[in-house]
């Protein structure tokens, strides 16, 4: 398939290994954060959001942290598998409708 | 399927043509918007709806792209007299309320020749 980005930040992991992707927002305004996974050919998915009255969410093999004093989001994968191979997105969201993404980070994962 | 839905996938065409494309929201959803997305980087906004009415229009559009959603259900957007320039991924995404996940379509990639 096609790629969705040829000079990303590029992270490499083994499986089974945890992974971390990181984001630095601009705009200290913003409350509502998003990340998102892109498959290549394939539009943004839905992974997990946090609002800024939290410094921390999880899910199902992930989890947000969000450290507003360093304007800072992290994506944290445990157990990363074969599948989490993608682009990873963050948004950021100050209460409108707009979403501002970050450029995204391509993880890599190694058999 | 009760996700966001796009249409065509692809579409190539030759520069100075104009282009159509389709999208359909979760069915739920009163808030659509567009997005342009080049290699290499995040989806930048170009344009929102809610319901019929097109609240606001980016700069990145120039005045040969125009979107509609005449019913307020599913929109499109076209291109006239495309440029080569005019090569990306145009996503479409809804949502329900307006800081709510935005729930991406496929995408739509345009290659002008």
């Amino acid at each position: 398939g096609e790629s969705v980005g040829l000079h990303l930040p590029t992270l490499s992991v083994q499986e089974g290994d945890n992974s971390i992707i990181n984001c630095a927002y601009s705009n200290s305004a913003s409350d509502y954060f998003i990340w998102y996974k892109q498959e290549s050919g394939k539009g943004p998915q839905f992974i997990i959001d946090i609002r800024s009255n939290m410094d921390k969410r999880q899910g199902q093999r992930v989890t947000v942290l969000l450290n507003k004093t360093v304007k800072h989001l992290s994506l944290q994968i445990a157990a990363t598998q074969p599948g989490d191979s993608a682009v990873y997105f963050c948004a950021e969201n100050s209460g409108t409708y707009k979403y501002i993404f970050g450029t995204g980070t391509r993880l890599k994962v190694l058999a | 399927d009760t996700g966001v839905s796009q249409n065509p996938r692809h579409k190539i065409t030759k520069r100075g043509q104009n282009v159509t494309f389709r999208c359909d929201p979760i069915s739920e959803h009163n808030r659509l918007y567009w997005y342009r997305q080049t290699l290499g980087q995040g989806p930048e906004f170009l344009t929102y709806f809610q319901n019929e009415a097109q609240l606001e229009k980016s700069r990145l559009l120039s005045d040969r792209f125009s979107a509609e959603r005449p019913k307020g259900s599913f929109s499109t957007l076209e291109i006239q007299r495309t440029e080569q320039g005019d090569s990306a991924m145009y996503l479409c995404a809804s949502s329900f309320k307006v800081q709510e996940t935005q729930y991406f379509g496929p995408g739509t990639r345009l290659l002008v020749l």
